[in-house]
This record gives C-alpha cells, sequence and structure tokens, in this order.
C-alpha cells in the first residue's frame, strides 16, 4: 500500500505557482521522497526526489518539512502541459531493497488558461 | 540518450492468443520493473528482474503471465491465453542500480477482442 496521502484533486491557473502537498508522516529515516506525474496516455514522467534537504532542477521544486512527515512539490509557472496526475512515493534508497515503487492515486492536477 | 523504448506500442490479440510484450531498457541499466494500469485505474506493480533473474514477482498473476529478462536482449512480458480482462496498458521501466531512479518507457497498449 502507499505510505502516501495526497489531495484527489487541484486546480491552478496558467502561469502561477503550482504547490502539490504530500503527507508522509510514516516516513523512515532511510526512505526518499520521490515524485513523478502521468499525462494522459502517458508513461510516468519521474520528476524530482530527496531526502531531507529541499531539491530543485529545471522541472521544479521539492521542500520537504524539517520532521520529514510532509513535503511539497511546486512547479513555477504552471503551464497546460503541466496537467497530469502527480503522484509523490517514499522509497527506500540505493542499497536499501525494497526496490518498486509503489502508487497511489496521486493528485490530479488540472491547470486552466 | 534513448529512453526506455517498448514495443510494440499497441497490439490487439483475440481471446486466447499469447501476447508478447517487449522492453529495452535504458542504456546501462539492468534493472527491469513491469507495472500494468487497467482502464481507469492505477499503476499496479507486476514484476521486477535483474539480468537472468526475477527478483520480485509479488505482483504477477498467478497463472497465464511471466516475465524474463535474458542476459541479451529485450526483457519480455508473456501473457499465454489473453482474456479481455488482461486488456490494458503495461509499463516498462529502468534504474542503473538497485535503488536508484527509475524511469518509464511510452507503454504498451493491449486490446483484447
Amino acid at each position: 500500500d502507499a505510505k502516501t496521502t495526497q489531495p484527489p484533486s487541484m486546480d491552478c491557473a496558467e502561469g502561477r505557482a503550482a504547490n502539490l502537498p504530500c503527507n508522509h508522516s510514516t516516513i523512515s529515516g532511510n526512505e526518499y521522497v520521490y515524485w513523478y506525474r502521468q499525462i494522459h496516455s502517458q508513461g510516468p514522467q519521474y520528476i524530482i526526489h530527496g531526502l531531507k534537504n529541499n531539491e530543485t532542477n529545471e522541472m521544479a521544486s521539492l521542500i520537504i518539512t524539517e520532521d520529514r512527515k510532509s513535503s511539497t512539490l511546486i512547479l513555477p509557472h504552471a503551464t497546460l502541459r503541466d496537467t497530469a496526475v502527480y503522484y509523490c512515493i517514499v522509497r527506500v534508497g540505493p542499497q536499501g531493497g525494497s526496490e518498486k515503487l509503489v502508487f497511489g492515486k496521486g493528485t490530479k492536477l488540472t491547470v486552466n488558461p | 540518450n534513448a529512453g526506455v523504448m517498448q514495443n510494440p506500442r499497441h497490439l490487439v490479440r483475440r481471446r486466447g492468443q499469447e501476447a508478447r510484450l517487449r522492453c529495452s531498457p535504458m542504456k546501462g541499466h539492468s534493472h527491469v520493473y513491469w507495472y500494468r494500469q487497467l482502464p481507469e485505474e492505477g499503476l499496479k506493480f507486476m514484476v521486477y528482474l535483474q539480468k537472468e533473474n526475477i527478483i520480485d514477482e509479488s505482483g504477477m498473476p498467478k497463472e497465464r503471465f511471466s516475465a524474463e529478462f535474458p542476459k541479451e536482449g529485450p526483457s519480455i512480458l508473456r501473457i499465454q491465453q489473453v482474456v479481455r480482462g488482461d486488456s490494458a496498458a503495461y509499463f516498462c521501466a529502468s534504474s542503473l542500480i538497485s535503488g536508484n531512479t527509475i524511469y518509464f518507457g511510452e507503454g504498451s497498449w493491449l486490446t483484447v477482442v
């Protein structure tokens, strides 16, 4: 079973920041937070991951709370092409075993013109 | 760099026939995962393989489904005697080493008529 909780849906205006929350209150010290998204009829796309520090790449920023029980994915300037289901997944890191990603229901983000 | 390549992208089979789905991982990746997504449902883990070894098949149906990842060549997901309930999108993913970031292909859509 997925170990994260996400709102089922969110809306965002085009050009504004989209902030997607995720709760992972039972996360272990060696588990990373991963974010993927799935645009309709496409394969899941890796976005970003982190352990405890905030992370940023060309797609998004990941903010992890100090107690690591929740995180927020930020898309700084959402476009219509960011409309997708976003999945927050906790997973043990390299050499930690438990290799598979367990997908929950995710958040359906709709970016509106 | 080429991503995870899956073929065929679309496959139609009559009930009782066999379906073979192929997956070539990203260059240098030796870990392969298969996921299934039924219509309007989430992504479900099926099997995790390394070269010539099945590591975790906890999500594979007990009958008719098999997977392999030979020393040479792509990974194959084989479904024997297909039924209408096998109609789904099948996604392959790969990673470089255990616990590393997993990257997905674009999927193979199986339709059983």
